[in-house]
């Protein structure tokens, strides 16, 4: 089944405290995204990936790192949590083709006190 | 800057149509998207535009006009279970500047009985 599939699906953290969401996809797809979801807000770009090595900042990268060392895999990482990261996250994938849709992940609801 | 415009707010009785509206004005232009959210989960593919005009798929169709920087949703024979957020996103170009997907801030639609 095509999917994109992220862990943990809720974390509760300090401040300060480094943390790694992780993203996985099984269909080969180029680009990868993440996002974070805030009310009225809406969806915002944090970083971007077009392929293997390159990445890219979004919107609103401040507070965050990515790697993507593998075609699969593109981990968000925050280095020192802070309470305005406090958000619900998602990671994103589609083909770098026309007209193909995104595939989301289930989200990362994050709190941080 | 990128610039994606629509309702925050719409509401509707089960059984009617339902237009949601999406006024966008962004730096290269390769396809708009709508995609469905329910509260607290992952945004799902609903219809994608690339050239002017209508694309209908089942009750859900989309229009889009490339020289008014416009597009709409429409919905009909409307169901409860259409009760959702309702996301336009736009994607800037693809190969140089990364296939960037920008979203709107979503219609919060709800139905009633």
């Amino acid at each position: 089944e095509a999917q994109v599939t992220q862990n943990p699906r809720y974390l509760i953290t300090v401040t300060g405290k480094k943390l790694t969401v992780t993203c996985s996809q099984n269909m080969n797809h180029e680009y990868m995204s993440w996002y974070r979801q805030d009310p009225g807000l809406g969806l915002r770009q944090i970083y971007y990936s077009m392929n293997v090595e390159v990445t890219d900042k979004g919107d609103v990268p401040e507070g965050y790192k990515v790697s993507r060392k593998e075609k699969r895999n593109f981990p968000l990482i925050l280095e020192s949590p802070s309470p305005n990261q406090t958000s619900l996250y998602f990671c994103a994938s589609h083909q770098d083709s026309m007209n193909t849709e995104a595939f989301f992940g289930q989200g990362t609801r994050l709190t941080v006190v | 800057g990128q610039n994606i415009d629509q309702p925050t707010e719409m509401t509707a009785t089960e059984g009617a149509i339902v237009q949601i509206n999406c006024t966008y004005q962004t730096s290269g232009f390769n396809g708009l998207f709508w995609y469905q959210q329910h509260a607290g989960e992952a945004p799902t593919f609903l219809s994608y535009n690339v050239l002017d005009g209508l694309e209908e798929k089942g009750r859900f169709s989309s229009f889009l006009s490339r020289s008014k920087g416009y597009s709409y949703l429409l919905l009909k024979e409307l169901q409860m279970k259409d009760s959702a957020s309702y996301l336009c996103a736009v994607e800037c170009e693809r190969g140089s500047t990364l296939g960037r997907l920008y979203f709107g801030r979503g219609t919060q639609l709800t139905v009633w009985p």
